[in-house]
């Protein structure tokens, strides 16, 4: 199955800064790529998602790089705000299987 | 609101007991996933439904099962329960077929083993 890793575990930030978390991923047939966010008490919910046919997707502060040589994508998220803290997971290719998570604290 | 339906939210019993989890997916979606996820851990995938058929399994106990109806709910059988299995239980719903989509996940149910 597909072999997910996620880099860092936690990330502290200072609002306003930029926060990046990178996806490693095994399987090289995966061709959709979608980040989680999960809040607490909450089940996940998908912010952004990319196919493989594309290199980089933004939507306003978010956005998701993808690297199929490398066999990795990255969730970017700039100007960071107090709700933006929250758990990250990436769950790339067809089964849905999940990173270990990113745990986002932003600092006000 | 995802769109999916779990209960019961909470539900606290003892070891040795048995519990029955439901997930009622999206309207329209045939595909139902279910996942484990204890204190500060990740989300644990256990087991796939797909219209009624098993499709994939991940880490799930023999203690567990699990079955998709006609109507495309799921339940989630737990049985003999020992206090390590006290986790957050989710499901996620997705159209299923081909290639991948967006899952909806419920809110999930919280299961205490005492």
């Amino acid at each position: 199955g597909e072999n997910v890793e996620q880099h860092p575990s936690t990330l502290s930030v200072q609002e306003g800064d930029s926060a990046v978390i990178k996806c490693t991923y095994s399987d090289s047939a995966s061709n959709y790529f979608p980040w989680y966010k999960q809040e607490l008490g909450k089940g996940p919910q998908l912010i952004i998602d990319i196919r493989s046919n594309v290199g980089e997707k933004k939507d306003q502060r978010i956005a998701v790089t993808l690297n199929k040589t490398a066999k990795h994508f990255s969730l970017h998220i700039t100007e960071t705000q107090p709700e933006d803290s929250a758990v990250y997971f990436c769950a790339p290719g067809d089964k849905l299987s999940f990173g270990a998570g990113t745990t986002v604290t932003v600092r006000a | 609101d995802s769109g999916v339906t779990q209960t019961p939210k909470h539900l606290i019993t003892a070891t040795g007991q048995r519990v029955t989890l439901r997930c009622s997916p999206r309207s329209g979606d045939l595909s139902v996933y279910w996942y484990q996820q204890s204190l500060d851990q990740g989300l644990q995938f256990l087991i796939q439904y797909y219209n009624g058929e098993e499709r994939a399994k991940g880490n799930i106990l023999e203690r567990f099962s699990a079955q998709q109806f006609p109507d495309l709910h799921s339940e989630l059988n737990l049985s003999s329960l020992e206090l390590g299995d006290s986790a957050l239980y989710f499901c996620a719903s997705t159209p299923g077929g081909q290639g991948r989509t967006e899952a909806f996940f419920g809110q999930g149910t919280r299961l205490t083993v005492v």
